[in-house]
């Protein structure tokens, strides 16, 4: 059973647009969301994070928001960018990770 | 953040040879590093997961007598392909956990590209 669910699998964004991810995971005891950005033939690198006892959280045009009760949660990228074209994982923590499956998100300038 | 070092970053290598890849925390100790797959295009495949000083846990359909994994100390975990072949192709890719402060951040390794020939 896939414990965090992501969508969509790949995404083309205008520069200056809103760039929208979304995961659901199923595991009520995760405390803990992070979003990591992957460049081609690199390592994922933190982005942001958030627990669940707050519902957003905001890092530059980075936002995270967070839904509890519906155990969704998502990545905002406000004014996307070219140099933000990469792969986003989502990934749910509780002993152990968890990643989504991926989406890459190309911003056309 | 913390960094994470992995050394090499690529090679090739000849069909069975054994290859070993280093995972370094290089400024915090991680008592657990973990070892992922990625093929392309694909999502993180955990691999193992490795406490210092005690064996590696495999995940199921992890051939642990291929995929030797030692964690020597704090800082190091070192991952060994044994006679490899084509098929072992793949990015690998470690990371650790900092757990100072009480917070769960996993930190990546740039990631090793292995190429069996």
């Amino acid at each position: 059973q896939q414990q965090v669910k992501q969508s969509p699998q790949s995404l083309i964004v205008q520069k200056g647009g809103i760039s929208i991810i979304n995961c659901a995971y199923e595991n009520t005891a995760f405390d803990y969301f992070p979003w990591y950005q992957q460049f081609p033939g690199k390592g994922p690198a933190l982005l942001i994070a958030i627990r669940p006892d707050v519902s957003e959280k905001k890092e530059g045009r980075f936002t995270i928001s967070f839904n509890k009760s519906a155990k969704q949660f998502s990545l905002h990228i406000m004014d996307s960018q070219p140099g933000d074209s990469a792969t986003y994982f989502c990934a749910a923590s509780g002993n152990q990770f968890y990643f989504g499956t991926g989406t890459s998100l190309t911003v056309i300038p | 953040g913390a960094v994470v070092s992995q050394h090499p970053s690529w090679v090739i290598c000849k069909s069975g040879t054994s290859v070993k890849i280093e995972c370094r925390s290089l400024d915090f100790q991680a008592t657990t590093m973990f070892w992922y797959r990625q093929f392309p295009k694909q999502s993180l495949m955990l691999m193992a997961t490795s406490n210092e000083g005690s064996k590696a846990t495999y995940e199921q359909g992890v051939e642990k007598d291929k995929f030797l994994i030692n964690h020597a100390s704090l800082t190091l975990s070192t991952l060994t392909v044994t006679s490899a072949h084509p098929e072992d192709s793949s990015f690998y890719i470690c990371s650790a956990n900092d757990r100072s402060g009480g917070t769960y951040e996993q930190y990546f390794g740039p990631g090793t590209r292995l190429t069996v020939t």
